[in-house]
């Protein structure tokens, strides 16, 4: 099936640390799109990718649309405890007319202060 | 900013019973979307609904679902005869048009329970 594989599964850091998950697939996406989902909360949108090798910024987040459309990543720069959350990656199949999503199964950020 | 607003935000019922989720889209917003959650997965594509009727599914979405747009505001979600397994967080989206770049935009959920 449609799936995206995301890692790590969860992470612990310091406040002040950089982190990195990435997401994978073996199947071409025409967009990326990385959200924060807290506690109770519906998926919150943080970068929108478009283009293949597409880099983005959103304050201290980065994320880029690999090249070869199967992959991205998200950075975050100097964590803060209000970073904790998990995130996901989700993405739009080349060609899907419906609007569908698919999302990675996550990854969990801990910061300790 | 515009919302995506779902209720009930809990619902909790017993097995065998109908339930019906509402979702109040953007205003503008022409694709109507449902995903659910179980408890510590991902979130998973239900069904995307435009021009009033279904554009795409999942194979979650089975004969025991159902989506429909009674009036020009609401977008609900029928789930008949619950079964436990139903447990989880659902969540309605919306989108201007298909594409993310179009204000694709998520409610908070609703939560059932089904016991």
């Amino acid at each position: 099936g449609q799936q995206l594989n995301q890692s790590p599964q969860s992470m612990f850091i310091q406040e002040g640390e950089d982190v990195s998950m990435n997401c994978t697939s073996s199947s071409i996406f025409n967009t990326w799109l990385w959200y924060k989902q807290e506690p109770g909360e519906g998926p919150v949108l943080l970068i929108a990718l478009y283009k293949a090798g597409e880099l983005t910024s959103n304050g201290r987040l980065t994320a880029q649309f690999g090249i070869t459309r199967k992959d991205s990543f998200l950075n975050i720069s100097a964590s803060i405890p209000s970073d904790v959350g998990i995130y996901f990656c989700a993405g739009q199949r080349q060609g899907n007319q419906g609007g569908k999503l698919i999302f990675g199964q996550g990854t969990e950020l801990s910061v300790k202060p | 900013e515009p919302e995506v607003t779902q209720t009930p935000s809990h619902q909790v019922t017993q097995m065998g019973q109908e339930v019906i989720l509402r979702c109040v889209p953007i205003s503008n917003h022409l694709y109507f979307y449902w995903y659910r959650q179980i408890l510590g997965q991902k979130v998973e594509f239900l069904v995307s609904f435009y021009n009033n009727e279904i554009s795409e599914k999942s194979e979650i979405f089975d004969d025991q679902f159902s989506v429909e747009r009674p009036d020009g505001s609401n977008f609900t979600l029928k789930i008949r005869s619950t079964k436990l397994e139903d447990s989880a967080m659902y969540f309605c989206a919306s989108s201007e048009y298909a594409g993310t770049n179009y204000g694709y935009t998520f409610g908070s959920g609703t939560r059932l329970t089904v016991v």
